[in-house]
């Protein structure tokens, strides 16, 4: 069985603050892993994924999330986040198994 | 440009009644997806096609059917409208290792 958990269903933070946004997976096949996020009323958008190579995945927007095989984590990680990263964020499996979400809340 | 679609946006029905809801894509992509997402619960997998004539059930099949008959589209059918089934309906599309796309969504409320 597959399955992804997100430890936090909400995030406050101040503008230019760091932030992460965990998750942890669990599977007994291969992993591929990835970030999406969702403003109101949109569909997903894939922010950064995991598939094999280097466990430290980045995305264009200041994102990164690294692979730890070992405690199971695909966390994301942003060092200063913007009022505009305002939204959900969520983690999957394989495409197959999303998180419940994280609503990352910045504040001025 | 290459989209996937759905239709409609937005769909109130009543109990009982059944309900198709529409996803096409014309990325030529090999697998398409459809996802509930509910407060609380993230997104929920209800059936996944690899390709024509190819699908599968997800977590959340119960009440739901689908048929893939060609690439681009992948119906969504509730055979008897229940309120449990009051949701929003993402499709998606992906080619096989590549990157999902997803809809904009259908919110769908059952009366």
């Amino acid at each position: 069985a597959q399955s992804v958990t997100q430890l936090d269903s909400q995030v406050p933070v101040f503008e230019e603050a760091p932030v992460e946004l965990r998750c942890n997976y669990s599977s007994s096949v291969s992993v591929y892993l990835f970030w999406y996020v969702q403003y109101p009323n949109q569909g997903l958008q894939l922010l950064l994924k995991y598939l094999s190579g280097s466990t430290l995945v980045e995305s264009i927007n200041g994102f990164e999330a690294e692979f730890n095989k070992s405690q199971t984590s695909f966390h994301l990680r942003k060092p200063s986040v913007h009022i505009s990263d305002t939204a959900e964020y969520f983690c999957a499996l394989n495409k197959l198994v999303f998180g419940a979400g994280t609503i990352l809340r910045v504040k001025s | 440009d290459a989209e996937i679609t759905q239709s409609p946006r937005h769909k109130i029905t009543e109990t009982g009644r059944q309900v198709t809801l529409a996803c096409h894509q014309t990325w030529n992509h090999n697998n398409m997806f459809w996802y509930r997402q509910d407060l609380g619960h993230g997104l929920r997998l209800i059936h996944y096609s690899y390709g024509v004539q190819d699908t599968n059930k997800g977590e959340v099949s119960d009440g739901y059917s689908v048929s893939r008959s060609n690439t681009e589209d992948l119906p969504l059918t509730l055979e008897s409208a229940a309120s449990s089934q009051t949701s929003v309906y993402f499709c998606a599309s992906s080619e096989a290792g590549g990157t999902q796309f997803f809809g904009p969504g259908t919110r769908l409320t059952v009366l």
